[in-house]
């Protein structure tokens, strides 16, 4: 059963770092782009960023480049996306998921960016 | 960047409806068009993807088409478990974008 989980969310002051993490499972990580969408509170989807199976490409949406940086470890089944500088509007819950059109989705972990 | 307008924004409709959502790009996309279903709460699922291939599992009542920029999304025959919210994608290039949603009700 293919499954991710995502963990490291919480709330954070403007300005402030966190650090996502996905753990993959029941399928061969490495055969896949990984993408992060995150969906702010009563908001749509946006994609954020994704990365090549062997991490050699990346894409990231405008309103995240320089701040915001993905990555992965595929001996580890680890997707992780590292956020920067963060702003009010980068409040939202984020997904880890499979694919350039994601067939499988974690359950999100939410971030809150708020003095 | 790829702009993807979806219409209607909301929907109203029944039981046993036939319903169609539209979904239209920016610039051509050919056939890299993915719907996705969300439930309050829930991860998105995908429906449909490829401008007009089932997704394993989805139900057949579910079907889409378009190509180019103009693409549909119809919901034969409604069940009480298809209401709620329908995005468009375009997986085409980078970045990726999503539609603004279309929220059916009953």
């Amino acid at each position: 059963e293919v499954q991710l989980v995502e963990s490291g969310g919480g709330l954070v002051q403007p300005g402030g770092s966190l650090r996502l993490s996905c753990a993959a499972s029941g399928f061969t990580f490495s055969s896949y782009w990984m993408s992060w969408v995150r969906q702010a509170p009563g908001k749509g989807l946006e994609w954020v960023a994704n990365i090549k199976q062997d991490g050699s490409e990346n894409y990231y949406v405008d309103s995240v480049k320089g701040r915001f940086t993905i990555s992965r470890d595929n001996t580890k089944n680890s997707l992780y996306l590292r956020l920067n500088s963060l702003r009010a509007e980068d409040t939202a819950v984020y997904y880890c998921a499979r694919g350039w059109y994601p067939d499988y989705w974690g359950q999100g972990t939410l971030v809150t960016v708020s003095s | 960047d790829i702009q993807m307008t979806q219409s209607p924004s909301s929907l109203s409709a029944s039981v046993g409806d036939r319903v169609t959502i539209t979904c239209r790009a920016s610039q051509s996309i050919t056939r890299y068009l993915n719907w996705y279903q969300q439930k309050p709460g829930k991860a998105p699922n995908l429906l449909i993807y490829a401008a007009s291939s089932l997704q394993s599992g989805v139900p057949s009542r579910f079907s889409g088409s378009g190509s180019g920029t103009d693409f549909t999304l119809t919901i034969s025959s409604l069940q009480p478990e298809d209401f709620a919210t329908y995005y468009c994608q375009q997986s085409s290039s980078a970045p990726i974008t999503f539609g603004q949603g279309t929220r059916l009700e009953i």
